[in-house]
């Protein structure tokens, strides 16, 4: 099972729609995660971070954490086609030596049609 | 400000060159790491810093050489690559759990 899973997609969302992103993860200890939007040939960007059970709002997008089901998402309301782009969720995942990685998802390529 | 600069941008090479990327923040961070990315693929960890020691090697070629002078600055040197080497390499610097990234060094290795 890879630690951190994500559906690749192509996901395309009509212009105005939500997109909706999953994750799921494998450490049951994980603590911090974390939702990048990479553009094509640029760097990852942070969108969102989230640390605790619930939603947490910022603008547009919404990310939400359920650590019983070990699942995190990413909502994006009013979805503009400036929002296409390859969306990267990572956790931070505790390695066998003690150290702490950020792991990332395959990432979902999401395409907003007009 | 969570600004992370890298130069140069771009960079082709040839297999017998040696070179290096740079990488710059003054936020105070005092974790940096490098990663390779391919293309469709995600970031994939190459070295870890942390107050300017070397904590994390995750088995890369020894033909990469990372340097931490200060707290601000990482070097990736580079030497004798292979075509395969060729990718975007991304810096980073974390603040509490957070890292943010810079804009990358795009290499191509010919």
């Amino acid at each position: 099972q890879k630690e951190v899973e994500q559906n690749s997609g192509p996901l395309s969302v009509p212009e105005g729609a939500i997109a909706s992103l999953n994750c799921t993860y494998s450490d049951r200890v994980s603590q911090s995660f974390f939702w990048y939007r990479q553009y094509s040939g640029k760097s990852p960007e942070l969108i969102m971070s989230i640390y605790s059970n619930g939603d947490k709002e910022d603008g547009r997008f919404t990310a939400q954490l359920n650590k019983a089901s070990q699942y995190v998402s990413l909502l994006i309301r009013d979805s503009q086609p400036s929002d296409s782009a390859t969306y990267l969720c990572a956790v931070n995942i505790r390695s066998n030596f003690g150290n702490e990685k950020l792991t990332f998802g395959t990432g979902t390529r999401l395409t907003i049609i007009p | 400000d969570t600004e992370v600069t890298q130069t140069p941008k771009h960079l082709v090479m040839g297999m017998t060159n040696k070179k290096s990327l740079k990488c710059e923040q003054h936020m105070g961070h005092r974790a940096m790491y490098w990663y390779k990315q391919k293309a469709k693929k995600p970031p994939e960890l190459m070295f870890v810093y942390s107050y300017e020691k070397l904590s994390i090697n995750e088995s890369v070629p020894s033909r990469f050489s990372p340097e931490c002078p200060n707290s601000s600055l990482l070097n990736l040197h580079l030497h004798a690559l292979q075509p395969e080497d060729s990718a975007l390499y991304l810096c980073a610097s974390r603040l509490g759990e957070t890292q943010y990234f810079g804009p990358g060094t795009r290499l191509l290795v010919l």
